[in-house]
């Protein structure tokens, strides 16, 4: 069974940081790996979404790897603002399923200016 | 365009009560699925459809039910509230595309409280 974890569960940042999100899956056999972010209350955007066969993608100051290998995708955010603060979710799409997700727990990001 | 919607934005049922959520979405999707969010859980499949007709089980199906009668629209039932059916519902739906990204857009979510 597809487990994924995120760390840190929390990250408290001043502005202008860059920073670090990982989030971990114990399964290599995946189909995609999206990230989003969730706003308190609010549905889910999606940010990023890697194919098995990319290795990273990027969107404004946002950028996501993947390593299928070693089981690990980090997003990378240049340059923090306070409005980054939200809860960020990274899912792993499994193989020939429809688009099905195995969701993290997220990341609790607060940016201070 | 109005992407994802979902209605009832809140809910309170009280334990036995049933009840219908609503998802509709505008993007000619082919794809939706539905899921709960609970704290300390993360985000549970439920139940998902590939297309008009179709429907099948998530992660967590017991207690629920859906229907798929048109393309733009995907229902979740739930026959007897019980209180561990208290959360968060979010639909999503996803593109059939040549690529085949799965990329999924969710809606707004809905709370619900079974007292």
């Amino acid at each position: 069974k597809q487990e994924v974890t995120q760390i840190p569960a929390a990250l408290s940042v001043p502005e202008g940081e860059n920073l670090v999100l990982n989030c971990s899956f114990t399964d290599s056999a995946i189909y995609n790996l999206q990230w989003f972010r969730q706003d308190p209350g609010k549905g889910l955007t999606s940010l990023l979404l890697i194919q098995s066969s990319q290795r990273e993608q990027t969107s404004g100051r946002l950028n996501a790897s993947l390593d299928k290998s070693s089981g690990r995708s980090t997003l990378y955010i240049a340059a923090s603002q306070p409005g980054d603060s939200a809860t960020y979710l990274c899912a792993v799409g499994r193989g020939t399923s429809y688009g099905k997700l195995t969701f993290g727990q997220g990341t609790i990001l607060t940016v201070h200016p | 365009n109005a992407g994802v919607t979902q209605t009832p934005k809140f809910r309170v049922l009280k334990t036995g009560q049933s009840m219908t959520l609503l998802c509709a979405q505008d993007m000619n999707h082919e794809y939706m699925y539905w899921y709960r969010q609970d704290p300390g859980m993360g985000l549970r499949l439920i139940h998902y459809s590939v297309g008009e007709g179709t429907t099948a089980k998530g992660e967590v199906p017991d207690g629920y039910n859906v229907s798929r009668l048109k393309k733009q629209n995907f229902l979740l039932g739930l026959e007897s509230a019980a209180p561990s059916q208290t959360s968060v519902y979010f639909c999503a739906s996803s593109p059939d595309t040549a690529g085949r990204s799965y990329e999924q857009y969710f809606g707004p979510g809905t709370r619900l409280t079974v007292t």
